[in-house]
């Protein structure tokens, strides 16, 4: 069965750093194409990044040079480390695979960020 | 940036009755291999998105006929021949063309 378990969300004060994890069960994260996206409390969806199979990475502009993407096959793993957070960036956030561009199949329970001082 | 744009933003419906939803795009996502790359998903109440439609017009895996996608380029529509109770949420249509990904504000549907 396929899974994904996102961790390590919290509460941080602005300028702060925080590092999401995702496990993956039921398949190899190097097999896909595995996405974070943000969902703010009540409002819609934004896409924040992904990684390609190939290792290739990609960011939204609202996070490019602050968030990074990785992932760790020995793990089974995907992370996103978030520096010099805004107040903006608080959300519930969402990991995510996708299939040779055959839509996001899977997604996680979703971790929750809250960026306050 | 390719912007995506949704129509209604609110959608009540009576059960038994058709529903659609529409899509357009700031730029065309029709890709050179004949496929548009546009997803819709499906958020349940206190849920995480689903997916429902892949490449404009295919149906996820689980996912009932009902559901049914179209159209090419800029404008997509996403169908509903006949609402459920179960279909309330909010509807997300999604651009996998190029990098950024980008979301549709989402259409909220509920059931009269």
């Amino acid at each position: 069965e396929v899974q994904l378990v996102e961790s390590g969300g919290g509460f941080v004060q602005p300028g702060g750093s925080l590092r999401l994890s995702c496990a993956a069960s039921g398949f190899s994260v190097s097999d896909y194409d595995m996405h974070w996206v943000r969902q703010p409390t009540g409002k819609g969806l934004e896409w924040v990044s992904c990684i390609g199979t190939a290792g290739d990475t990609y960011y939204g502009g609202s996070v490019e040079g602050r968030f990074t993407i990785s992932r760790d096959y020995d793990e089974n793993s995907l992370y996103l480390q978030m520096n010099s957070l805004r107040a903006e960036d608080t959300a519930v956030y969402y990991c995510a695979r996708e299939f040779s561009n055959n839509g996001i199949d899977y997604w996680g329970q979703g971790a929750l960020v809250t960026v306050s001082s | 940036d390719i912007v995506v744009t949704q129509s209604p933003l609110s959608l009540p419906v009576t059960p038994g009755e058709p529903a659609s939803i529409s899509c357009r795009s700031s730029q065309s996502l029709l890709h050179s291999n004949g496929h548009n790359y546009l997803d819709w998903y499906l958020q349940k109440p206190g849920q995480s998105p689903q997916l429902l439609i892949y490449l404009g017009s295919s149906r996820a895996s689980g996912v009932p006929d009902r559901f049914s996608g179209r159209g090419s380029g800029t404008d997509f529509t996403l169908k509903i021949s006949r609402v459920e109770a179960e279909d309330v949420g909010v509807y997300f249509c999604m651009q996998a063309l190029h990098t950024p990904y980008s979301f549709g504000q989402g259409t909220k549907l509920e059931i009269k």
